[in-house]
């Protein structure tokens, strides 16, 4: 099973819509992370939280918002989705252990969002 | 805005030759890592460098780091047609918080 959970993997939806993506983890990893890549744009930083109580805004976060509901899980929701947040989106989480550190990070296997 | 610039944008090269890509940044960085990302898929690290690094292996992979150029270089040797992706770097500036900030990525085609 994969540590880094994300659904759904695709969804197409209409403007103004509001739209939730989900990560889970079985990581056990206190940090995660979402992400959104653009074709040629790499990826940039929308929301992070090193912690259930700890919520921080990321380089692109206006028209977003993170619900951090448990250690394990990490949503991203677009209030009200315009076309120009179509893009893949990529949740990742990262923790300090025996063999990883907080500088290694685990991505999900992302969700293709189109907004028309 | 992007800390690192991958160069080139994108490499074609024949199975069983060497890859190499560079990335340069432009802050102080407190480490530099690599990752690779299958078409359309999640990001898998590599490979990270410390900044008081200036060479690592691991495997088939070779990462170089000049703190004073602010550049990075990765080669792939004996590539194959399964490196084919496309290759971020990363950098962290260190502090309490260790944000990454992704370049733009190169991607590699291995023609077999």
């Amino acid at each position: 099973d994969a540590d880094v959970t994300q659904t759904p993997r695709n969804r197409i939806t209409k403007t103004g819509k509001r739209i939730m993506l989900e990560c889970s983890q079985t990581k056990g990893h206190d940090r995660m992370y979402w992400y959104r890549q653009d074709p040629g744009l790499g990826l940039r930083l929308i929301y992070y939280s090193f912690d259930v109580k700890d919520i921080n805004k990321g380089e692109i976060s206006d028209g977003y918002s993170v619900s951090r509901q448990a250690q394990a899980k990490f949503s991203l929701s677009l209030e009200s989705a315009i076309p120009n947040q179509t893009a893949l989106y990529f949740c990742a989480t990262s923790g300090s252990g025996r063999h990883t550190s907080y500088n290694e990070q685990f991505f999900g296997p992302g969700t293709r969002l189109t907004v028309l | 805005s992007q800390q690192g610039e991958e160069d080139p944008q994108a490499l074609s090269i024949q199975e069983g030759e060497n890859a190499t890509m560079n990335c340069s940044y432009k802050t102080s960085i407190n480490n530099l890592q690599w990752y690779r990302q299958n078409s359309g898929r999640g990001l898998v690290h590599l490979i990270l460098i410390r900044s008081n690094e200036r060479e690592k292996h691991s495997g088939r992979l070779r990462v170089t780091l000049d703190t004073s150029k602010k550049s990075s270089s990765l080669l792939i040797t004996a590539s194959r047609a399964a490196d084919t992706a496309s290759y971020f770097c990363a950098t962290d500036s260190g502090g309490s918080n260790y944000k990454l900030t992704f370049g733009k990525g190169t991607l590699l085609t291995v023609n077999p």
